[in-house]
């Protein structure tokens, strides 16, 4: 089993459409978690991190579940420009980092 | 904004040669990375560093060294380049934990 799961997609929406992905971790101990954004052929861009109380920013809600082990993304009131990969990375102490292979959401008009 | 500069965005090199890229970040930070990014696999870390002159290995150093002689700049090295290293390579850096990363633009190598 990968330490850090995603459905790599694609989510096919419409504009305007509300669109949620959710990313498993394998280990319990896990301490940071964060989303980023990658476009074709860019580097990934960070996001959001993601804390236990959830946290939002604008059209983007990101939120932890700790007793299921995930973390998702929920996006409101998708525009093209939301067309991107998004990967989540998850921190299991120090300075590893795992990033999830990503899921390729397309928006179309 | 931070910015991560990687030296060059697209290479090619024969297999064998000994290949050098250059990340060099102009924050102050102390943690550098360097990942390898394959579709289907995303990101695997191949060397970290949290020091200048320190370095540790990640997932999949082999074939890979790097140097850190300063503390901005963090190199990664293919001793001797083969096909199956041909992918995207980023660079990373952040200024501590639990901070998230900023990344540079990546080198997408071609080993033929």
């Amino acid at each position: 089993r990968k330490e850090v799961e995603q459905d790599p997609g694609p989510f096919n929406v419409p504009e305007g459409a509300t669109v949620a992905f959710n990313c498993t971790y394998s280990n319990s101990a896990s301490q940071s978690f964060f989303w980023y954004r990658q476009d074709c052929r860019k580097e990934p861009k960070l996001l959001m991190s993601v804390y236990s109380s959830g946290n939002e920013d604008g059209r983007f809600t990101a939120q932890l579940n700790r007793a299921s082990q995930y973390i998702s993304l929920l996006i409101r009131d998708s525009k093209l420009s939301d067309s991107a990969t998004y990967l989540c990375a998850v921190n299991t102490g120090g300075f590893k980092t795992i990033f999830g292979a990503g899921t390729r959401l397309f928006v179309k008009a | 904004d931070v910015k991560v500069t990687q030296s060059s965005r697209y290479l090619v090199k024969r297999t064998g040669e000994k290949v050098f890229l250059e990340c060099v970040q102009d924050m102050d930070h102390e943690n550098m990375f360097w990942y390898r990014q394959d579709p289907g696999l995303g990101l695997r870390l191949i060397y970290f560093s949290y020091d200048v002159k320190m370095k540790e290995k990640g997932d999949i150093p082999e074939g890979y060294s790097v140097s850190r002689e300063k503390k901005e700049r963090f190199s990664l090295i293919l001793e001797s380049a083969s096909t199956n290293q041909t992918s995207m390579y980023l660079c990373a850096s952040n200024g501590g934990f639990p901070l998230g990363y900023t990344f540079g633009s990546g080198t997408r190598l071609t080993v033929v």
